[in-house]
């Protein structure tokens, strides 16, 4: 069945470094790929999203990688801020036209200052 | 405030009894979402309307909940007889309607318990 999975359920990075979150995914049939920030109390809120027929796609100071071979997809955050503390998800949809968006599980990113 | 609005934002309601949530989205999204999401866990899809027709339901919209948007604008989230296992952040979230990847604005949630 689809599911949308991370490698890892906590990240502490230290203020000003890089940080990279990882998310591996099962359905071949997904064509959209969207990450999302949560922070607590809130609904999630929309980073960055690319499609299936691009592997790489930047925002400011993040970025985002596919790698269909391996179904792996990441998010890069550049300099990362105390105020980006918070839990991200990458999420999924499948082709044909259809709206439902598949989340994984969150991976818990702590920024030390 | 012109992001989406979710009322009640807490809900504590007995077990067996029924429950509404309202949700009102950004005011020229004719797409709205409904989503269930527990501790721990991310977002589960529950349903999703265009304009009034509801044209998505998950297998998790058991035949205890309903969703409506009768006039394509706010839209309803019902779940009769609550059980115990409903408790969770209940999310809605709207997007235009320009394609297939349309960034899709959520809801701070309904934040439900049933004792």
């Amino acid at each position: 069945g689809e599911s949308v999975g991370l490698h890892l359920p906590t990240l502490s990075v230290q203020e000003g470094d890089n940080s990279i979150i990882n998310c591996a995914y099962s359905n071949s049939a997904s064509d959209y790929f969207i990450w999302y920030k949560q922070e607590s109390g809130k609904g999630p809120q929309f980073i960055i999203d690319i499609r299936s027929n691009m592997d790489k796609r930047q925002g400011q100071r993040v970025t985002v990688l596919l790698n269909k071979t391996v179904k792996h997809l990441s998010l890069q955050i550049a300099a990362t801020q105390p105020g980006d503390s918070a839990v991200y998800f990458c999420a999924e949809r499948r082709s044909g036209g259809y709206q439902k968006v598949t989340f994984g599980i969150g991976t818990k990113l702590q920024v030390i200052p | 405030d012109t992001g989406v609005s979710q009322d009640p934002r807490h809900k504590i309601t007995k077990r067996g009894q029924n429950v509404t949530f309202r949700c009102d989205p950004i005011s020229e999204h004719n797409r709205l979402y409904w989503y269930r999401q527990t501790l721990g866990q991310g977002p589960e899809f529950l349903t999703y309307f265009q304009n009034e027709a509801q044209l998505e339901k998950s297998r998790l919209l058991s035949d205890r909940f309903s969703a409506e948007r009768p006039k394509g604008s706010f839209s309803t989230l019902e779940i009769q007889r609550t059980e115990q296992g409903d408790s969770a952040m209940y999310l809605c979230a709207s997007s235009e309607n320009r394609g297939l990847n349309t960034e899709a604005f959520f809801g701070q949630g309904t934040r439900l318990t049933v004792v």
